[in-house]
Protein backbone atom coordinates (compact mmCIF):
# COMPACT_ATOMS: atom_id res chain seq x y z
CA UNK A 1 0.00 0.00 0.00
CA UNK A 2 1.66 3.57 -0.55
CA UNK A 3 1.73 5.81 1.86
CA UNK A 4 4.50 6.66 4.55
CA UNK A 5 6.26 4.02 6.18
CA UNK A 6 8.07 4.32 8.99
CA UNK A 7 10.87 2.23 11.13
CA UNK A 8 11.16 0.82 13.49
CA UNK A 9 8.13 0.60 15.65
CA UNK A 10 9.15 0.59 18.93
CA UNK A 11 12.55 1.04 20.36
CA UNK A 12 14.21 1.59 23.97
CA UNK A 13 17.39 3.69 24.26
CA UNK A 14 19.56 4.46 27.30
CA UNK A 15 20.21 7.81 28.17
CA UNK A 16 22.98 9.34 25.60
CA UNK A 17 22.87 7.18 23.16
CA UNK A 18 22.21 7.82 19.44
CA UNK A 19 19.66 6.43 17.00
CA UNK A 20 17.94 7.52 13.60
CA UNK A 21 14.08 7.22 12.96
CA UNK A 22 12.88 5.90 10.01
CA UNK A 23 10.59 7.51 6.99
CA UNK A 24 9.84 6.82 3.24
CA UNK A 25 6.97 7.75 1.48
CA UNK A 26 6.17 6.33 -1.83
CA UNK A 27 3.77 9.10 -3.15
CA UNK A 28 6.23 11.94 -4.60
CA UNK A 29 4.90 14.11 -1.82
CA UNK A 30 7.06 17.53 -1.56
CA UNK A 31 6.53 18.25 1.91
CA UNK A 32 7.27 15.65 4.89
CA UNK A 33 7.71 16.31 8.65
CA UNK A 34 8.51 14.97 11.88
CA UNK A 35 6.04 15.56 15.33
CA UNK A 36 6.15 14.33 18.10
CA UNK A 37 3.04 13.08 20.30
CA UNK A 38 2.96 13.33 24.18
CA UNK A 39 0.15 13.02 26.63
CA UNK A 40 -1.76 16.33 26.94
CA UNK A 41 0.18 18.21 24.78
CA UNK A 42 -1.11 16.77 21.05
CA UNK A 43 1.63 16.61 18.12
CA UNK A 44 4.55 19.25 18.43
CA UNK A 45 6.47 19.83 14.95
CA UNK A 46 10.15 18.80 15.30
CA UNK A 47 11.40 19.55 11.65
CA UNK A 48 9.91 19.69 8.59
CA UNK A 49 11.13 19.65 4.77
CA UNK A 50 9.49 21.38 1.76
CA UNK A 51 11.37 19.37 -0.93
CA UNK A 52 14.92 17.36 -1.53
CA UNK A 53 17.91 19.41 0.40
CA UNK A 54 15.31 22.23 2.23
CA UNK A 55 15.19 21.80 6.09
CA UNK A 56 13.53 23.73 8.52
CA UNK A 57 13.20 23.56 12.21
CA UNK A 58 9.44 23.36 14.16
CA UNK A 59 8.33 24.30 17.35
CA UNK A 60 10.89 21.37 19.66
CA UNK A 61 14.02 21.19 17.30
CA UNK A 62 16.23 20.63 20.19
CA UNK A 63 18.15 17.47 20.59
CA UNK A 64 16.77 16.59 16.53
CA UNK A 65 19.11 16.43 13.53
CA UNK A 66 17.33 15.98 10.28
CA UNK A 67 18.25 15.92 6.36
CA UNK A 68 16.37 15.27 2.95
CA UNK A 69 18.29 13.66 -0.02
CA UNK A 70 16.24 12.88 -1.74
CA UNK A 71 11.96 12.92 -1.86
CA UNK A 72 11.42 9.76 -0.36
CA UNK A 73 13.10 9.50 2.67
CA UNK A 74 13.57 12.08 5.88
CA UNK A 75 15.21 10.71 8.84
CA UNK A 76 15.14 11.98 12.38
CA UNK A 77 18.40 11.55 13.94
CA UNK A 78 18.57 11.93 18.12
CA UNK A 79 21.97 13.08 18.72
CA UNK A 80 22.16 11.65 22.34
CA UNK A 81 18.96 10.31 23.92
CA UNK A 82 17.38 11.53 27.10
CA UNK A 83 14.55 11.19 29.20
CA UNK A 84 12.58 13.94 28.21
CA UNK A 85 12.51 12.23 24.63
CA UNK A 86 10.52 9.27 25.81
CA UNK A 87 7.61 9.79 23.30
CA UNK A 88 5.53 8.72 19.88
CA UNK A 89 7.40 10.13 17.06
CA UNK A 90 4.98 10.44 13.62
CA UNK A 91 6.03 11.32 10.42
CA UNK A 92 4.16 12.74 8.02
CA UNK A 93 4.00 13.81 3.92
CA UNK A 94 1.89 16.13 2.06
CA UNK A 95 1.65 16.80 -1.81
CA UNK A 96 1.57 20.56 -1.21
CA UNK A 97 1.68 24.14 1.02
CA UNK A 98 -1.01 24.28 3.20
CA UNK A 99 -2.84 20.44 2.14
CA UNK A 100 -4.07 17.54 4.22
CA UNK A 101 -0.62 15.33 5.83
CA UNK A 102 -0.23 11.62 5.59
CA UNK A 103 0.81 10.08 8.77
CA UNK A 104 2.85 6.87 9.34
CA UNK A 105 2.05 4.22 12.29
CA UNK A 106 4.45 6.01 14.39
CA UNK A 107 7.53 4.93 16.20
CA UNK A 108 7.10 4.58 20.20
CA UNK A 109 10.50 5.32 21.83
CA UNK A 110 11.38 4.82 25.31
CA UNK A 111 14.51 6.34 26.76
CA UNK A 112 15.65 5.20 29.95
CA UNK B 1 -0.35 33.59 21.12
CA UNK B 2 -2.05 31.23 17.91
CA UNK B 3 -3.56 28.15 19.90
CA UNK B 4 -6.23 25.66 19.05
CA UNK B 5 -8.35 24.60 21.95
CA UNK B 6 -10.88 21.25 21.66
CA UNK B 7 -13.21 20.70 23.93
CA UNK B 8 -14.63 18.26 25.61
CA UNK B 9 -11.19 16.30 26.68
CA UNK B 10 -13.43 13.41 26.29
CA UNK B 11 -17.35 12.03 25.33
CA UNK B 12 -18.76 9.06 26.12
CA UNK B 13 -22.09 8.05 23.87
CA UNK B 14 -24.38 5.58 23.90
CA UNK B 15 -24.34 3.85 20.53
CA UNK B 16 -26.84 6.07 18.18
CA UNK B 17 -26.81 9.23 20.63
CA UNK B 18 -25.86 11.96 18.45
CA UNK B 19 -23.35 14.81 20.03
CA UNK B 20 -20.89 17.38 18.63
CA UNK B 21 -17.19 18.08 19.10
CA UNK B 22 -15.77 21.49 19.36
CA UNK B 23 -12.92 22.96 18.08
CA UNK B 24 -12.09 27.17 18.39
CA UNK B 25 -8.67 28.34 17.15
CA UNK B 26 -7.14 32.42 17.87
CA UNK B 27 -5.13 32.33 14.65
CA UNK B 28 -6.10 35.18 12.42
CA UNK B 29 -6.28 34.48 8.82
CA UNK B 30 -7.61 31.13 8.66
CA UNK B 31 -6.24 29.11 6.09
CA UNK B 32 -8.04 25.82 6.34
CA UNK B 33 -8.65 23.75 9.21
CA UNK B 34 -7.89 20.20 9.00
CA UNK B 35 -9.67 17.03 11.04
CA UNK B 36 -8.02 13.62 12.06
CA UNK B 37 -9.19 10.92 13.30
CA UNK B 38 -6.57 8.92 15.48
CA UNK B 39 -7.14 5.12 16.80
CA UNK B 40 -4.89 3.83 19.93
CA UNK B 41 -1.42 2.88 18.38
CA UNK B 42 -1.85 4.55 15.24
CA UNK B 43 -0.70 7.76 13.60
CA UNK B 44 -3.88 10.17 12.56
CA UNK B 45 -5.88 9.75 9.65
CA UNK B 46 -7.08 12.59 7.40
CA UNK B 47 -11.10 13.23 7.84
CA UNK B 48 -11.70 16.78 6.27
CA UNK B 49 -10.53 20.50 5.36
CA UNK B 50 -12.96 23.40 5.39
CA UNK B 51 -11.42 26.73 3.96
CA UNK B 52 -14.31 29.71 4.56
CA UNK B 53 -16.85 30.65 7.27
CA UNK B 54 -20.00 28.42 7.02
CA UNK B 55 -18.77 25.16 4.33
CA UNK B 56 -19.88 22.09 5.74
CA UNK B 57 -18.21 18.59 4.78
CA UNK B 58 -19.84 15.42 5.41
CA UNK B 59 -18.75 11.58 5.46
CA UNK B 60 -20.59 8.95 6.71
CA UNK B 61 -22.00 9.61 10.34
CA UNK B 62 -19.59 12.52 10.54
CA UNK B 63 -20.16 16.29 9.22
CA UNK B 64 -18.01 19.14 10.06
CA UNK B 65 -18.92 22.31 10.29
CA UNK B 66 -16.76 25.81 10.27
CA UNK B 67 -17.00 29.04 11.63
CA UNK B 68 -14.76 32.11 12.21
CA UNK B 69 -13.67 30.84 15.46
CA UNK B 70 -14.47 27.50 15.62
CA UNK B 71 -15.55 23.84 13.58
CA UNK B 72 -17.52 21.49 14.88
CA UNK B 73 -17.31 18.19 14.38
CA UNK B 74 -21.09 16.82 14.41
CA UNK B 75 -21.50 12.98 15.06
CA UNK B 76 -25.26 11.51 14.05
CA UNK B 77 -26.31 8.13 15.36
CA UNK B 78 -22.34 7.12 16.44
CA UNK B 79 -21.57 3.12 15.95
CA UNK B 80 -18.38 1.90 18.84
CA UNK B 81 -16.43 1.91 15.49
CA UNK B 82 -16.35 5.33 15.53
CA UNK B 83 -14.90 5.39 18.79
CA UNK B 84 -10.99 7.04 18.77
CA UNK B 85 -9.46 10.44 19.12
CA UNK B 86 -10.70 13.35 16.52
CA UNK B 87 -8.26 16.10 16.43
CA UNK B 88 -8.21 19.15 14.59
CA UNK B 89 -5.34 21.59 13.10
CA UNK B 90 -4.92 24.99 11.55
CA UNK B 91 -2.25 26.21 9.88
CA UNK B 92 0.32 28.43 11.44
CA UNK B 93 -0.50 31.72 10.04
CA UNK B 94 3.02 32.98 9.74
CA UNK B 95 4.17 29.86 8.43
CA UNK B 96 1.55 27.64 6.97
CA UNK B 97 4.03 25.09 6.06
CA UNK B 98 3.59 24.18 10.06
CA UNK B 99 0.45 22.78 11.45
CA UNK B 100 -0.97 23.69 15.12
CA UNK B 101 -3.00 20.93 16.87
CA UNK B 102 -5.16 21.05 19.48
CA UNK B 103 -5.12 17.87 21.91
CA UNK B 104 -7.65 16.68 20.88
CA UNK B 105 -11.52 14.94 21.98
CA UNK B 106 -10.99 11.01 23.19
CA UNK B 107 -14.59 9.54 21.84
CA UNK B 108 -15.82 6.28 23.45
CA UNK B 109 -19.12 5.16 21.89
CA UNK B 110 -21.16 2.29 23.94
CA UNK B 111 -23.24 -0.27 22.59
Amino acid sequence: NAGVTQTPKFQVLKTGQSMTLQCAQDMNHEYMSWYRQDPGMGLRLIHYSVGAGITDQGEVPNGYNVSRSTTEDFPLRLLSAAPSQTSVYFCASSIGQGLDYTFGSGTRLTVV
Amino acid sequence: EDQVTQSPEALRLQEGESSSLNCSYTVSGLRGLFWYRQDPGKGPEFLFTLYSAGEEKEKERLKATLTKKESFLHITAPKPEDSATYLCAVPNPYNTDKLIFGTGTRLQVFP
